[in-house]
């Protein structure tokens, strides 16, 4: 099963709101990722967990916090947000870090 | 340079041709390639990983040609349902940080009838 599991799949907030996206894997993967994708480009890495440790932070703004609860879970968590962070917001798992990555569904966000 | 650079397309191509895509790297280090194909709003899907000594499933095959630094995608008998944008990955080793993924651009493939 490579299954990825986020949510919600859509997400509509206002600039002062705060919300987090979930994010699931039941692969005992000890890689996971949270991607930002605008339309017509390709995804953009925001952070890495390897063994439920942040190793990669792709210098995100401070109004997106990554939270790694156990080696199943991701959240980010949203505070503040610009309309401009509005995008699909994919996250991924892999064995470990470099090898191939299996995406969820992602979370459609709009910010207002 | 960016370090995967590929074709944007779209090709657009019949039913039942036979369409390449190549890709290119900046990094000779590099150690792991593959190929994702993502549908319109929806998320990118693992194709295939691309062996040194090239591989086939089905009607696709990737090559990959380390001295030039470059992968290839051949997709024969195109169908319809293959119609989708198809993002080269390359693995990129940071040394004290670990790997991640670098992604191109995507190029868009349409299949008519």
């Amino acid at each position: 099963d490579t299954e990825v599991t986020q949510t919600p799949k859509h997400l509509v907030m206002g600039m002062t709101n705060k919300k987090s996206l979930k994010c699931e894997q039941h692969m005992g993967h000890r890689a996971m990722y949270w991607y930002k994708q605008k339309a017509k480009k390709p995804p953009e890495l925001m952070f890495v967990y390897s063994y439920e440790k942040l190793s990669i932070n792709e210098s995100v703004p401070s109004r997106f916090s990554p939270e790694c609860p156990n080696s199943s879970l991701l959240n980010l968590h949203l505070h503040a947000l610009q309309p401009e962070d509005s995008a699909l917001y994919l996250c991924a798992s892999s064995q470990v870090t470099g090898n191939e990555q299996y995406f969820g569904p992602g979370t459609r966000l709009t910010v207002t | 340079r960016k370090e995967v650079e590929q074709d944007p397309g779209p090709f657009n191509v019949p039913e039942g041709a036979t369409v390449a895509f190549n890709c290119t790297y900046s990094n000779s280090a590099s150690q792991s390639f593959f190929w994702y194909r993502q549908d319109c709003r929806k998320e990118p899907k693992l194709l295939m990983s691309v062996y040194s000594s090239g591989n086939e499933d089905g009607r696709f095959t990737a090559q990959l040609n380390r001295a030039s630094q470059y992968i290839s995608l051949l997709i024969r008998d195109s169908k319809l349902s293959d119609s989708a944008t198809y993002l080269c990955v390359v693995k990129m080793v940071l040394m004290e940080y670990g790997n991640k993924l670098v992604f191109g651009a995507g190029t868009i493939l349409r299949v008519k009838s």
